[in-house]
């Protein structure tokens, strides 16, 4: 099974900062996902990722793939209160039949 | 359009016991994915179905199973409760199978399951 690691696993910043949420693996992933997940829900998507090295922005948000398939990150440009939540990175596995998530990191944005 | 839905939202049951968690995807998605979630293990992959066919299982006990219906639907049962059976279980669903480069996952809200 391929893995995910995910980091930071807690980021605690003020609001207006600007943050970078990695996810890293040995493994080529077909596609990446983004999710945030608020607690006592389930995990909304963001954003998919297919080609490598493709950059892909969502308002405030700028996702990219690493050029290998085998990296992304997400960065999130002057930070609000309302990004707070956990943030997930999920991979499509190669030659597999299912994502593979990350352990996840917990944002706290205070105002 | 609908969301995935899940019932019930929570349920508390007793060790030993026995329970049957429902998912409903979104219209037109044939593909439904099972998910435990912990404080500890994080996100972990029960089983996935499509078409009613389950395609893949992660590395969970066989007290632990599901199946899919014609019209999609899914359903797991978790049989002999432990206590550390305790989690958010998460249903997905998706338009097209795990294989396809394009595969997104929309996830409903879940289901608090506690055993005491």
């Amino acid at each position: 099974t391929q893995l995910l690691e995910q980091s930071p696993q807690f980021l605690s910043i003020q609001e207006g900062e600007n943050l970078t949420v990695y996810c890293n693996s040995s493994s080529v992933f077909s596609s990446l996902q983004w999710y945030r997940q608020e607690p006592g829900e389930g995990p909304v998507l963001l954003v998919t990722v297919v080609t490598g090295g493709e950059v892909k922005k969502l308002k405030r948000l700028t996702f990219q793939f690493g050029d290998a398939r085998k990296d992304s990150s997400l960065h999130i440009t002057a930070a609000q209160p309302g990004d707070t939540g956990l943030y997930l990175c999920a991979g499509g596995e190669e030659y597999g039949n299912k994502l593979v998530f990350g352990a996840g990191t917990i944002l706290r944005v205070k105002s | 359009k609908a969301g995935v839905t899940q019932t019930p939202r929570y349920l508390i049951k007793t060790r030993g016991q026995q329970v049957t968690l429902s998912c409903s995807p979104i219209s037109g998605h044939r593909s439904v994915s099972w998910y435990q979630q912990t404080p500890g293990q994080g996100l972990q992959f029960l089983f996935e179905y499509f078409s009613e066919t389950q395609r893949n299982k992660g590395n969970f006990p066989g007290r632990f199973s599901g199946r899919q219906f014609s019209n999609s639907r899914s359903e797991m049962n978790v049989s002999t409760l432990e206590l550390g059976d305790s989690a958010l279980y998460l249903c997905a669903s998706s338009l097209k199978p795990p294989t396809s480069g394009s595969y997104e996952q929309y996830f409903g809200p879940g289901t608090r399951l506690t055993v005491t």
